[in-house]
């Protein structure tokens, strides 16, 4: 069974780097059939989501954030990472890593989720 | 960016009975969309994809109809465990990814 899990600090100070790594287990992140994301979402509000990595490594990014996203993947841990830079309290949310499948054309749906971690913005 | 707009925001509804949740894209996604249940300190889950496929393990009196830019979730009785907030989520065209603003759906 595919499980996700977020870790990284819950604490992160403006201007900072927020750093995250979701570690995926029961599969491989290698696999050519998926894609993998990071979404997040602030106290009491919506799901937005961050980016995506292909197994290829090729991203894509949610335009609002791709100054300031990098995401990577670790296939020797079976990891892929969120580095978000010049936090600010904005950035304040619960983060989720996600699974998407690739389809014909793009990708489709996020099957499997992350339990989700909350990262604060705070001096 | 395609936008995409949850009605009503708020639902209430008694057990038993039926509900109906509507979500608007602002241009054609086709069938490219999917519905997320998510209940407070969990993260979504995946409901249905492809606008009417449920997913793994997803009862039936859940079910997704519409294309284009109209789509409806309809969970035809409800039960104690199905009050949520409920999300639709496009993927046709992107990046970026985007999702409804939400419809809570709350016991009368």
């Amino acid at each position: 069974q595919l499980q996700l899990q977020e870790s990284g600090p819950g604490l992160v100070k403006p201007s900072e780097t927020l750093s995250l790594t979701c570690t995926v287990s029961g599969g491989s992140i290698r696999s050519g059939h998926y894609s993998w994301a990071w979404i997040r979402q602030p106290p009491g509000k919506g799901l937005e989501w961050i980016g995506s990595i292909y197994f290829s490594g090729n991203t894509y990014y949610n335009p609002s954030l791709k100054s300031r996203v990098t995401v990577s993947l670790d296939t020797s841990k079976n990891q892929f990472s969120l580095n978000l830079s010049s936090v600010t309290v904005a950035d304040t949310a619960v983060y989720y890593c996600a699974r998407h499948p690739l389809i014909i054309v793009g990708v489709g749906e996020f099957d499997h989720w992350g339990q989700g971690t909350l990262v604060t913005v705070t001096s | 960016e395609i936008v995409m707009t949850q009605s009503p925001g708020t639902l209430s509804v008694s057990p038993g009975e039926r509900a109906t949740l509507s979500c608007r894209a602002s241009q054609s996604v086709g069938s490219k969309l999917a519905w997320y249940q998510q209940k407070p300190g969990q993260a979504p889950r995946l409901l249905i994809y492809g606008a009417s496929t449920r997913a793994t393990g997803i009862p039936a009196r859940f079910s997704g109809s519409g294309s284009g830019t109209e789509f409806s979730l309809t969970i035809s009785s409800l039960q104690s465990e199905d009050f949520a907030i409920y999300y639709c989520q496009q993927y046709s065209d992107w990046p970026p990814l985007t999702f409804g603003g939400g419809t809570k759906v709350e016991i009368e």
